[in-house]
């Protein structure tokens, strides 16, 4: 079932602003990890942070997560509109072999 | 990393047909894990496949309606039964990666039109 919320369902910024995206969960989770989408295929893995971890940076990539609040917060600095895709939050076990429980997304369009 | 060939990547069907979509992994997995997303939707898990045993269905999924195989390590499929237009969805599987660079990865999707 699906356990992620993110907000803002959709988000439209230009070029060279930053997009944050946020999600909420449920249950307790070992680790929370952000997707990208691209127009309805294949998702592609941005980044992972562990239940331990506050933040982790990846490039233009900055995540953050508080499991007091169960929430985690995706930053994209200087946007660019090749970043234009769905965004999904996911929760899973490490190593347990368990599926991922995704969240309903946001959608980011990057105007030049 | 492991890199998942999916096919076919879309298909236009007549209901009450079936479809056949393939997943094949570069590296021997022990779970894979087939989702679908309908229009403007994030992912459903529809079941988890591991090799040697009956895959295992989410509730609302069933096995006649979206029979999986798993015959090796590398490879598996997933049946879309009896076709109706409300099985229209992208089709993905996905694999978890172990190691330094943790995380899944994912098929391209087969997106399927039920007409």
């Amino acid at each position: 079932s699906q356990q992620g919320e993110e907000d803002p369902q959709a988000l439209s910024i230009q070029e060279g602003e930053n997009a944050t995206m946020n999600c909420s969960y449920k249950t307790s989770i070992n680790n929370l990890q952000w997707y990208r989408q691209n127009s309805g295929r294949g998702l592609v893995h941005l980044i992972l942070i562990r239940s331990n971890e506050r933040e982790k940076h990846s490039g233009r990539l900055r995540v953050t997560l508080d499991t007091s609040k169960k929430s985690s917060s995706l930053l994209i600095t200087a946007s660019r509109a090749a970043d234009t895709a769905s965004y999904f939050c996911a929760t899973g076990s490490v190593g347990s072999g368990y599926a991922l429980n995704f969240g309903k997304g946001t959608s980011l369009l990057v105007t030049p | 990393s492991a890199v998942i060939s999916q096919k076919p990547s879309r298909d236009i069907c007549q209901r009450g047909t079936s479809l056949t979509i393939q997943c094949q992994v570069d590296s021997q997995v022990t779970m894979m894990f087939w989702y679908r997303q309908q229009p403007g939707q994030s992912l459903t898990l529809i079941a988890t496949a591991n090799q040697g045993s009956e895959a295992t269905y989410e509730s609302g999924f069933v096995i006649d309606k979206f029979p999986i195989s798993r015959p090796n390590l590398t490879f598996s499929t997933l049946t879309v039964s009896n076709m109706s237009p409300e099985d229209s969805s992208i089709y993905l599987c996905s694999v978890e990666r172990t190691g330094e660079n943790y995380g899944y990865t994912f098929g391209s999707g087969t997106r399927l039109t039920v007409v």
